[in-house]
């Protein structure tokens, strides 16, 4: 079964840190870019960074810029997100997504989500 | 930073069409992805590269696409069509992807 699976969320303090990560299964993970996703509560999707496959590029709302690191582990299929000097406005669900594959013909948007790992941010 | 426009809600009877639209300057040159989201689920494509649909989505998905605007349509609305439906896309230079805002759309 194609999967991911997200962890690593909780509660910390303003300021403080948190590393999310990602576990794919079912798939050739090496051969996709992967994406970060949150979401409000009530809010709206909002984009956070990608990756692509090899990890040498990576891309991040203005937002995050500085604050968080976007990573990842082929041998263990594994995708990941610092969050560093963290805000009350990152509370949030945050989602692992695939992204695009090598074959751009063979996108179909991000295609496949976990449930994801809730983050809050407060004192 | 790059933005995508979507009305924040539409309302359809059932078996009407439901149209939502997102606009964003880049769209002539990239292609949007159309998802659902359903109460406490993660979203789900219903169309890719502005107009295809993937396996298992019903044929009453359909989208298009007008330069700076791409639309989804919805024929023949169902109750279980009820959901928020956001758009994606990337900017300009293919780097930084979006989400529209996302639309409610509600089934009377």
């Amino acid at each position: 079964e194609v999967q991911v699976v997200e962890s690593g969320g909780g509660l910390v303090q303003p300021g403080g840190s948190l590393r999310l990560s990602c576990a794919a299964s079912g798939f050739t993970f090496s051969t996709y870019w992967m994406s970060w996703v949150r979401q409000a509560p009530g809010r709206g999707l909002e984009w956070v960074a990608n990756i692509n496959q090899d990890g040498s590029a990576k891309y991040y709302v203005d937002s995050v810029k500085g604050r968080f690191t976007i990573s990842r582990d082929n041998a263990k299929n594994s995708l990941f997100l610092q969050m560093n000097s963290l805000r009350a406005e990152d509370t949030a669900l945050y989602y692992c997504a695939r992204d695009r594959p090598a074959n751009l013909y063979y996108y179909y948007g991000m295609d496949v989500w976990g449930q994801g790992t809730t983050v809050t941010v407060s004192s | 930073s790059y933005e995508l426009t979507q009305a924040p809600s539409v309302s359809v009877s059932p078996g009407q069409t439901a149209r939502i639209t997102c606009s964003g300057d880049a769209l002539s040159k990239q292609y949007a992805y159309w998802y659902q989201q359903k109460p406490g689920q993660a979203p789900v494509v219903v169309i890719y590269k502005d107009s295809e649909r993937p396996s298992g989505i019903p044929e009453r998905f359909s989208g298009s696409n007008s330069g700076t605007t791409v639309t989804l349509t919805i024929s023949g609305v169902q109750a279980e069509d009820e959901a928020d439906y956001y758009c994606q896309s990337a900017d300009s230079s293919g780097s930084y992807q979006v989400f529209g805002g996302g639309t409610k759309l509600t089934v009377l």
